[in-house]
């Protein structure tokens, strides 16, 4: 089975602060891997995705992540945080099975606050 | 291009009741997921639908249910409500691509009182 943990369901950064918020993952086998953003009373939107190219991943609004195989990692950064960027963050996994579905397991959530 | 959207927005029910949400995907897409996002609980993965057939089902009990229409619009239905059934459902559609992204609506809110 697959888990997604990130460190720390609170994240507060100064703006213009780099903004690093944490994800790891469990599974057997490199799976898919997803940061997803959502602001208050809306649905999630995709930041960027990793599914086994470049391990350095770009993504919308500055946001990029990197696979990190070894560390079981795909934390995401970004180098200036605005006060837009306050909102909650979501990890997903999904596996690389082509059988496995769109089924993605999303870990518990940092809400990002930025400071003034 | 749409997004996805669903229906209600909001919805206030009574223990016992049920209740039916529905989910219009983006068009030409397939694959219809739904989600339950609670403060506690966080997102728990409900099923997911593919041409008319469940492919995927979460670890939720029967009273949860859904099923896909031949436009690929899709409903989900929770029978005999219950208190903790109040959360943010959320469904996703997909093309159904290996890597395909999953594109979320904006929920359907449901409070059980």
């Amino acid at each position: 089975a697959q888990s997604v943990t990130q460190l720390g369901s609170h994240v507060s950064v100064s703006e213009g602060a780099l903004v690093l918020l944490r994800c790891n993952y469990s599974s057997s086998v490199p799976p898919y891997l997803f940061w997803y953003v959502q602001y208050p009373n809306q649905g999630l939107q995709l930041l960027l995705k990793y599914t086994s190219a470049a391990t350095l991943v770009k993504g919308i609004n500055g946001f990029e992540a990197e696979f990190k195989k070894s560390e079981t990692s795909f934390h995401l950064t970004k180098p200036s945080a605005h006060m837009s960027d306050a909102a909650e963050y979501f990890c997903a996994v999904r596996s690389s099975n082509n059988n496995a579905g769109n089924m993605l397991t999303f870990g518990g959530g940092t809400r990002l606050m930025v400071k003034p | 291009k749409a997004g996805v959207t669903q229906t209600p927005r909001y919805l206030i029910k009574t223990r016992g009741q049920q209740v039916t949400l529905s989910c219009s995907p983006i068009s030409g897409h397939r694959s219809v997921s739904w989600y339950q996002q609670t403060p506690g609980q966080g997102l728990q993965f409900l099923f997911e639908y593919f041409s008319e057939t469940q492919r995927n089902k979460g670890n939720f009990p029967g009273r949860f249910s859904g099923r896909q229409f031949s436009n690929s619009r899709s409903e989900m239905n929770v029978s005999t409500l219950e208190l903790g059934d109040s959360a943010l459902y959320l469904c996703a559609s997909s093309s159904g691509l290996p890597t395909g992204e999953l594109f979320f609506g904006e929920g359907s809110r449901l409070t059980v009182l």
